[in-house]
């Protein structure tokens, strides 16, 4: 089975631009989140939604959105963007909703750079 | 607020060594903890977790992870290293309502021949 796919891979941008992640969650997971990781730190919870609707947001902001579709797979949204929006975004499905402590199943991720 | 944390930003260890990551963690309720590792250009993948039970956990790879609730760590360990093993390792936590995992900042752990 596909794992978690992501794309695009890498993408430039320039700051003030917007851009739009895309997730595709492990076929039957339902659960999609979403983290930011900083070159040299550990992933930043940004999101998770599960059945189309958000269960967890992190402290980001409101420049950052994101969405599910009814198949599950997911958009993550950054507006106006910063220099310090450069980073891998990664994205991690799990079969189950919040509450159920279940390990999450990470993309490869997007390689963002800020011109 | 919860808190991970690694204290060692690179372990080096000798291939056929033992090798152990530490981890401790700061939260509120039961602790939920995982191990994840980073290869290159690469996304992270899940080693093992601790939920509840046994204090020690095995996982993928050989690794297993002890867990020690009275110094509030889940050091990862592995019997024998190999070169392979060499990568970036994650010690994670779930906050109580389990929809967000808090990360440490990561150990570079180099396995040398």
């Amino acid at each position: 089975d596909a794992g978690v796919t992501q794309s695009p891979t890498h993408l430039i941008k320039t700051r003030g631009q917007q851009v739009t992640l895309r997730c595709s969650p492990i076929s039957g997971h339902k659960s999609v989140s979403w983290y930011q990781q900083v070159l040299g730190q550990g992933p930043q919870f940004i999101f998770q939604y599960y059945e189309k609707e958000e269960r967890g947001r992190g402290n980001f902001p409101d420049r950052f959105s994101a969405r599910q579709f009814p198949n599950y797979s997911s958009e993550l949204n950054v507006n106006a963007l910063l220099l310090g929006d450069s980073a891998l975004y990664l994205c991690a499905s799990s079969l189950l909703p919040t509450g159920n402590y279940q390990p999450q199943h990470f993309g490869d991720g997007t390689r963002l750079s800020i011109l | 607020a919860q808190s991970v944390a690694q204290p060692e930003d690179q372990v080096n260890v000798a291939e056929g060594n033992p090798l152990t990551v530490k981890c401790t963690y700061s939260v509120s309720g039961n602790p939920y903890l995982f191990w994840y590792v980073q290869y290159p250009n690469r996304g992270l993948q899940f080693l093992l977790k601790y939920i509840t039970g046994d204090n020690l956990v095995k996982g993928s790879y050989g690794f297993e992870a002890e867990f020690n609730k009275s110094q509030t760590s889940f050091h990862l360990k592995k019997p024998s290293a190999l070169v392979s093993d060499s990568a970036l390792y994650f010690c994670a936590a779930y906050n109580n309502a389990g929809n967000m995992l808090t990360f440490g900042g990561g150990t570079r752990l180099m396995v040398k021949p």
